[in-house]
């Protein structure tokens, strides 16, 4: 069974950081893109980082380029956020999402649980 | 950027009825569109992808259609549980764009 359970959210402080985590279990973790998606409250899906199976590629919103940072782990099959220079606007919560290599551009297949990041003073 | 478009934004139906929600892209995107249906505090689910192509598991009254910059999701036949926000996803070139979805209520 395909498994994808997001950690690391909470509440930061304007201009603070986090690291999320997506521990990914059930699928050959190396063999897959990963992405991350963010609803804010109340609001519908961003698209907010996606990162190749090798990590080799990287790309991420204009909305949150130069202050996010995706990553992963092959070997502990994880996914990682790192979240710096937060702002109100972050406030969301945060998916992670497999892409199987299908036709259509990859799309998004299995998604974690979320985690919430709250992003206030 | 790439923008999608859905229309309408707020939908209600009642079960059995047939509906269609549309999604217009701002430049075309070929085939590399997908459809998720998410439920109030859960994680979207894969419906479609490759505009027409069914996911696994999805029942067979979702059904996809359109390339270039025009697309559909049908609901032959409305049941309880597919009420429901929808969204389509345009993965033709980063950065990867949502529409901003079609809410189905129950009429």
């Amino acid at each position: 069974e395909v498994q994808l359970l997001e950690s690391g959210g909470g509440l930061v402080q304007p201009g603070g950081s986090l690291r999320l985590s997506c521990a990914a279990s059930g699928f050959t973790f190396s063999n897959y893109a990963m992405t991350w998606v963010r609803q804010a409250p109340g609001k519908g899906l961003e698209w907010v980082s996606g990162i190749s199976d090798s990590g080799g590629g990287t790309y991420y919103a204009d909305s949150v380029k130069g202050r996010f940072t995706i990553s992963r782990d092959n070997s502990k099959n994880t996914l990682y956020l790192q979240m710096n220079r937060l702002r109100a606007e972050d406030t969301a919560v945060y998916y992670c999402a497999n892409r199987p290599k299908l036709s259509g551009g990859w799309p998004f297949d299995y998604w974690g649980q979320g985690t919430l990041v709250t992003v206030s003073s | 950027d790439i923008q999608l478009t859905q229309s309408p934004s707020f939908l209600s139906a009642s079960v059995g009825d047939r509906v269609t929600i549309t999604c217009r892209a701002s430049q075309g995107i070929s085939s590399y569109l997908a459809w998720y249906q998410q439920k109030p505090g859960k994680a979207p689910k894969l419906l479609m992808y490759a505009a027409s192509t069914l996911q696994s598991g999805v029942p067979s009254r979702f059904s996809g259609s359109g390339s270039g910059t025009e697309f559909t999701l049908t609901i032959s036949s409305l049941q309880p549980e597919d009420f429901a926000t929808y969204y389509c996803q345009q993965l033709n070139s980063y950065p990867i764009t949502f529409g901003q979805g079609t809410r189905l209520e129950i009429k």
